[in-house]
């Protein structure tokens, strides 16, 4: 079933750990994105990519890096996390070609740091 | 500059009742909105989008939504709504800024509870 899935779904961690946020889908989409929600509030962009090898940052500013060495395949790293990454983090994916075909999302990790 | 206010925090409504959701944006080029829903601890479900044609959009889960080009909005609308529907709703708009990269911006989001 072709879908996007993020792990881990919930992360508590203390302040300076390195962590990875997962996000795999399997439609074969080239775009994808990550946003940053706060509870309840709007989605900023903070990361997104046309491809393989293609990453660019978004609106919001962020400490967080991607990679994207498989179309498949959009992890974002926090090198070292502090208590103002907590937030939700979405993924999401849209096919290439016209700039008016829909996102679809993940179902989004949970990032508390203490 | 692009931007996308949705002006109610919460709409309440009754259930079997008809429900509005507003949405107004602000973009350069054309139009290209959106309707996403989002239930607690879960990513965005697409609803519907408007592109060209027909100003009335229908789409998931009976939702419709009607585009006003004179007054730039994008109002979410149903003739009947359920409990369920009960959830936190997104308008967004192609970033017209953007090429053809697909960015979108979101309006801040309007929660809807539908009281049985």
């Amino acid at each position: 079933e072709a879908d996007i899935y993020q792990t881990p779904r919930y992360l508590v961690i203390g302040t300076g750990k390195k962590i990875t946020l997962e996000c795999s889908q399997t439609m074969g989409h080239d775009k994808m994105y990550w946003y940053q929600q706060d509870p309840g509030m709007e989605l900023h962009l903070i990361h997104y990519s046309y491809g393989v090898n293609s990453t660019e940052k978004g609106d919001l500013s962020s400490e967080s890096t991607v990679s994207r060495i498989r179309t498949e395949h959009f992890p974002l790293t926090l090198e070292s996390a502090r208590p103002s990454h907590t937030s939700q983090y979405l993924c999401a994916s849209s096919e290439y070609g016209p700039e008016y075909n829909e996102q679809f999302f993940g179902p989004g990790t949970r990032l508390t740091v203490l | 500059a692009q931007s996308v206010a949705q002006p109610e925090d919460q709409v309440n409504v009754a259930e079997g009742n008809p429900l509005t959701v507003k949405c107004t944006y602000s973009v350069s080029g054309n139009p290209y909105l959106f309707w996403y829903v989002q239930y607690p601890n879960r990513g965005l479900q697409f609803l519907l989008k408007y592109i060209t044609g027909d100003n009335l959009v229908k789409g998931s889960y009976g939702f419709e939504a009607e585009f006003n080009k004179s007054q730039t909005s994008f109002h979410l609308k149903k003739p009947s709504a359920l409990v369920s529907d009960s959830a936190l709703y997104f308008c967004a708009v192609r970033d017209g800024r953007s090429g053809n990269t697909g960015k979108l911006i979101f309006g801040q989001g309007t929660t809807l509870q539908v009281k049985p």
